[in-house]
């Protein structure tokens, strides 16, 4: 069954650093998401994009996030310049229609800890 | 937005006992009720869903039911096994909600063998 991709599994980066994170979604899906979940935490939406934008954006994701489809098959998560508190899981999702009428595939995440 | 209760955060059951875990939202215009699960090391993974138009629905060992007019789904699992050990989280959608879906704090299921 196809899988949506994270790399890397675990990035570590210095406070102001920036960090990309990687995600290849599922082939044939039109819709992408990232969310984010704090150690111990729930799930917490971030953006989701849909035809090379966004569509919605949530209080998380301030100036300091972008994303970006590169290209026909990656999705990235940008942090310009990483805060302690961005230390989370970040989670990378698709589906081939929107949130009510496809449910989402989530990748297994990347850990991202800020030092 | 949606406000999402889960109960119990945590639960405890012996390997053959059913798990009931209920989920609140406040948005009446939620329509779509998925359940996910979350294994450890691992992302969250649908389980089972339900649309507005339908009470319950069940799939082997798992179903969800409905309450529409309280606002509140639940999952039930039956016979439960060691590798139903998860965190699970209910995340209610309504159009209000664009493609934005909001999780409950999840429920930390353990079963005991």
């Amino acid at each position: 069954e196809p899988e949506v991709t994270q790399t890397p599994s675990h990035q570590v980066t210095q406070m102001g650093q920036e960090v990309i994170l990687r995600c290849v979604p599922i082939s044939n899906h039109l819709y992408f998401y990232w969310y984010r979940q704090i150690l111990g935490q729930k799930v917490e939406f971030l953006v989701s994009f849909y035809n090379n934008e966004i569509s919605e954006k949530s209080e998380i994701f301030d100036d300091q996030f972008s994303v970006e489809r590169p290209d026909g098959s990656n999705f990235t998560l940008k942090i310009r310049s990483t805060k302690l508190e961005d230390s989370a899981m970040y989670f990378c999702a698709s589906s081939n229609r929107g949130s009510y009428n496809s449910p989402l595939h989530f990748g297994n995440g990347t850990r991202l800890t800020v030092t | 937005g949606e406000n999402v209760e889960q109960h119990p955060s945590t639960l405890s059951v012996q390997e053959g006992d059913s798990a009931v875990i209920k989920c609140t939202y406040s948005d009446s215009a939620s329509n779509y009720f998925p359940w996910y699960k979350q294994e450890l090391g691992k992302g969250p993974q649908l389980i089972i869903d339900i649309r507005s138009n339908v009470g319950e629905k069940k799939d082997q060992r798992i179903a969800v039911t409905l309450n529409k007019t309280a606002k509140h789904f639940s999952l039930h699992i039956t016979e439960t096994q060691p590798e139903d050990s998860a965190v699970y989280f209910c995340a209610p959608w309504g159009v209000n909600a664009g493609n934005m879906l909001t999780f409950g704090g999840g429920t930390r299921l353990m079963v005991k063998p």
